[in-house]
């Protein structure tokens, strides 16, 4: 296990809501990354924290919004939901920003929007 | 530019043998070369990476080659395993540049 922790592991929500994704990263990593892992897909980057601020971003629209607390962990936002928003969000967290830093990833959250 | 091309789909391979999946990249500033494996249910996990100052780079029964010239590298498995069976991703990301670009995945199952 890699000590990412995402909840919840799976959610229903219906199109024009809003859902908050959950993720603790392992204990000392100050960095957690975001991806969308669509069915048969890889990760497409969504956007990065790093000491709480944004660090960058990947083509995602305004509605996707992030924060990061002191303690590092990090939610993911995602305002009025589309059906193509459907799929597995995965948190990474690392040590630092660089590529060579390893991202551990926790298992995901399935999203499912109706 | 920044597509990552990763074939095949699925594999099958007898328990034993040699998997290679393959990958090819057009961007040539991507300097930073990464193999990750997912069980289902799981998050991706870092396998092996390789940067373009070497062609080869082996851990275990995993070996990357790369060939900078024709902008590919690929992930050879020998005496593949069942517990192998899983979807492997490439990706490749440019200097400093956390943001990585990653392959549509491979279906890799090992046959007992």
């Amino acid at each position: 296990e890699t000590g990412v922790t995402q909840s919840p592991t799976h959610l229903i929500k219906t199109r024009g809501q809003q859902v908050t994704l959950r993720c603790s990263s392992q204990s000392g990593h100050n960095t957690v990354s975001w991806y969308q892992q669509a069915l048969g897909q890889g990760p497409q980057f969504i956007f990065q924290y790093y000491r709480e601020e944004e660090n960058g971003r990947g083509n995602f629209p305004p509605r996707f919004s992030g924060l990061q607390f002191p303690n590092y962990s990090s939610e993911l936002n995602v305002n009025a939901l589309e059906l193509d928003d459907s799929a597995l969000y995965l948190c990474a967290s690392s040590l630092g920003t660089g590529n060579m830093d390893i991202q551990y990833f926790g298992a995901g959250t399935r999203l499912s929007v109706l | 530019q920044q597509q990552v091309k990763q074939s095949p789909q699925s594999l099958i391979v007898q328990k034993g043998g040699i998997s290679i999946i393959n990958c090819a990249y057009e961007n040539t500033a991507f300097d930073y070369f990464p193999w990750y494996q997912q069980f289902p249910g799981k998050g991706p996990a870092l396998l092996i990476a390789i940067r373009p100052d070497v062609s080869e780079k082996k851990e275990g029964r995993f070996t990357i080659s790369f060939n900078k010239s024709a902008k590919q590298f690929s992930l050879h498995i020998m005496d593949s395993q069942p517990g192998d069976s899983a979807t492997y991703f490439c990706a490749a990301s440019r200097g400093s540049n956390y943001q990585l670009i990653w392959g549509a995945g491979t279906k890799l199952i090992i046959k007992p």
